[in-house]
């Protein structure tokens, strides 16, 4: 099935650092949305985006949907321990609710 | 609000045997559910999207005779795995999406692990 492309695979931190992961597409996409899944539950929506160039802060969290609607990013500003976890971005066509997943980020941050 | 659960969280079962997965919206009715499957340290792969009273859509690749889904109500979905073997052992993860709800919204379950031997 059809991935995104997700970068970086994995990330390894200390605490208070500030994170970026993007998210390439080869096709357009009318929503992006980014999750986060901890091991062994289900992924958790922490932001969504519907607008080409709309960008949308969730806390220490800020997306961007990208100006070709291609592509996105996600910044983690400050980083704490709790953020560990896989980060994954999804694309949305709209013409049906179907969702597409990146690859993931692996994120390892250290106290 | 919007939660989904899901039963068993985990299973384990022999080969040959077949395993029933429940998706339930708690307080929300969902015109549509969904089901994905995730291989370990791999990304969600959509296997069919399933809508109250009619048959599920697959997605290209997925076995419809083998991976059975019901949508009998508009709180519950159910995927049966048929004939299971050990490389059917993956996580199981379904989403709803809210009936009135806007389009892109889907509320995800914990995930069900199914082990086959």
């Amino acid at each position: 099935g059809q991935q995104l492309n997700q970068s970086p695979q994995s990330m390894f931190i200390q605490e208070g650092e500030d994170v970026s992961m993007n998210c390439t597409s080869s096709s357009i996409f009318n929503t992006w949305l980014w999750y986060k899944q901890d091991p062994g539950e289900g992924p958790v929506l922490l932001i969504a985006l519907y607008k080409a160039g709309e960008l949308t802060s969730n806390g220490r969290l800020t997306a961007q949907f990208g100006i070709t609607r291609k592509d996105s990013f996600l910044n983690i500003s400050a980083s704490i321990p709790s953020d560990v976890g896989i980060y994954f971005c999804a694309g949305q066509s709209g013409a049906t609710n179907k969702l597409i997943f990146g690859t993931g980020t692996l994120l390892a941050v250290q106290p | 609000g919007a939660v989904v659960s899901q039963h068993p969280s985990r299973v384990i079962c022999k080969s040959g045997t077949s395993v029933k997965i429940e998706c339930r919206s708690l307080d929300f009715q969902a015109t549509t559910m969904f089901w994905y499957r995730q291989f370990p340290k791999k990304s969600l792969m959509l296997m069919a999207t399933s809508n109250e009273g009619s048959k599920a859509t697959y997605e290209q690749g997925v076995e419809k005779d083998k991976f059975l889904i019901n949508h009998a109500s508009l709180t519950l979905s159910t995927l049966t795995v048929t004939s299971a073997h050990p490389e059917d052992s993956s996580f199981y993860i379904c989403s709803a999406s809210p009936l009135g709800g806007a389009t892109d919204t889907q509320y995800f379950g914990p995930g069900t692990r199914l082990t086959v031997l």
